[in-house]
């Protein structure tokens, strides 16, 4: 089994349509949670951390289910410049991001 | 404010070449990690180094090996390249205070072993 494991997509939305997807993984020891976005043929950027209590960032909200161990992302009132490669990425107590395949989002006009 | 910087962009090799790629990292950072992405994947962990030693490291085998000069910038080597080696390598900078210290990624080297 993956330690990371994503809905690969493709996600199609039209502009302003709210889109959700969710992340799972594998190990309960794991400690820090990220979403991190890459564009196509780009590095990886950290979008935001993920905290137990949930957290926005404008119109992005990320929450956390330690007991399930999931991660979800929810994108509001979405935006061409969303369209990209969600990629989900947990760590345990030590150095290295486990990331996901991640899931694809294009939003059209 | 220079970010991370890897050199060279793209490379072409042959099997059972080797290659070096480069990382200098972000200003203020002296922790490097390197990543392995094969297309359609996330990207895996290959190691990390902190204060010139290799600190942490993934699955890869002993193909893979790395240095970690004075300045905190670092190299990946890669010995007897095989086809499944194409992928686009990132590197990644960070301080070394703690895991959940945030990672900033390079732009790759794209790597293609024909």
């Amino acid at each position: 089994r993956k330690e990371v494991e994503q809905d690969p997509g493709p996600f199609n939305v039209p502009e302003g349509a709210t889109v959700a997807f969710n992340c799972t993984y594998s190990n309960s020891a794991s400690q820090s949670f990220f979403w991190y976005r890459q564009d196509c043929r780009k590095e990886p950027k950290l979008l935001m951390s993920v905290y137990s209590s949930g957290n926005e960032d404008g119109r992005f909200t990320a929450q956390l289910n330690r007991a399930s161990q999931y991660i979800s992302l929810l994108i509001r009132d979405s935006k061409l410049s969303d369209s990209a490669t969600y990629l989900c990425v947990v760590t345990r107590n030590d150095y290295k991001l486990s990331f996901g395949a991640g899931t694809t989002v294009t939003v059209r006009a | 404010d220079a970010g991370v910087t890897q050199s060279p962009t793209h490379l072409i090799k042959t099997r059972g070449q080797q290659v070096t790629l480069r990382c200098s990292p972000k200003s203020g950072h002296d922790t490097v990690s390197w990543y392995q992405q094969a297309l359609g994947q996330g990207p895996q962990f290959i190691f990390q180094y902190y204060e010139e030693e290799e600190r942490q490291r993934g699955n890869f085998p002993d193909r893979f090996s790395g240095h970690q000069f004075p300045n905190y910038s670092s190299e990946l080597n890669v010995n007897a390249l095989l086809l499944g080696d194409s992928a686009l390598y990132l590197c990644a900078s960070s301080l070394a205070v703690g895991p959940e210290e945030t990672q900033y990624f390079g732009p790759g080297t794209r790597l293609l072993v024909l």
